[in-house]
């Protein structure tokens, strides 16, 4: 069964570095997400992207993220310069369609910052 | 306000019993889906049902059904003759404008222990 798979499982950098998170949504699917849980706490949206570009975000995504479809496969999240309170888990999230289609969820990166 | 309620921190449920997790959601769209995800302590979200606002019928997947009650905004799963493995968080999410919008709303979960 096609699944979403992010890389790496787990990112430590240091505050103020940069980082990059990968994901490889489900290879016919239009629509792709990712998503932050803080631990213990509840998924929260960061941002949606079609047809090559943000068709929505929230407010947590600010000017420090970014995200890109470099090639045909791949849909990353970029954090330019990171900070203690990025420390979550990283889900990335696809879907065939937008409206009733259920997303489905990568395994999740856990980023810790120090 | 918040769009997801779930108000069980943690639920408890013997082996093979029935256990009903209470989701509300607030949305003044007319068209809007629910959605039930399961995260183990893995970490991974598992989707496991899906119910339109619009659909006259209660969602069943499996073991699991969901009742929504369309005039309370309640849409509580039912997982029937729990197992061990049945362990995990729940989340409750929701998307509202089904036609344009496309972000999940999710609520702070329900951590359900299956009791041998």
């Amino acid at each position: 069964e096609p699944e979403v798979t992010q890389t790496p499982s787990h990112q430590v950098t240091q505050m103020g570095q940069e980082v990059i998170l990968r994901c490889v949504p489900i290879s016919n699917h239009l629509y792709f997400y990712w998503y932050r849980q803080i631990l213990g706490q509840k998924v929260e949206f960061l941002v949606s992207f079609y047809n090559n570009e943000i068709s929505e975000k929230s407010e947590i995504f600010d000017d420090q993220f970014s995200v890109e479809r470099p090639d045909g496969s791949n849909f990353t999240l970029k954090i330019r310069s990171t900070k203690l309170e990025d420390s979550a888990m990283y889900f990335c999230a696809s879907s065939e369609g937008a409206g009733t289609y259920e997303q489905y969820f990568g395994p999740g990166t856990r980023l810790t910052v120090t | 306000a918040q769009k997801i309620t779930q108000t069980q921190p943690g639920m408890f449920v013997q082996e093979k019993e029935a256990v009903t997790l209470d989701c509300t959601y607030d949305t003044s769209d007319q068209s809007y889906g629910l959605f039930w995800y399961k995260q183990p302590s893995s970490g991974e979200m598992i989707f496991l049902i899906y119910q339109g606002s619009y659909d006259e019928q209660n969602a069943t997947e499996g073991r699991y059904s969901l009742n929504f009650q369309k005039a309370r905004k309640s849409a509580n799963l039912v997982i029937s003759a729990s197992q061990l493995g049945d362990s995990a968080m729940y989340f409750c999410a929701m998307r509202e404008s089904l036609n344009t919008g496309n972000q999940f709303y999710f609520g702070t979960g329900t951590s359900l222990t299956v009791i041998p």
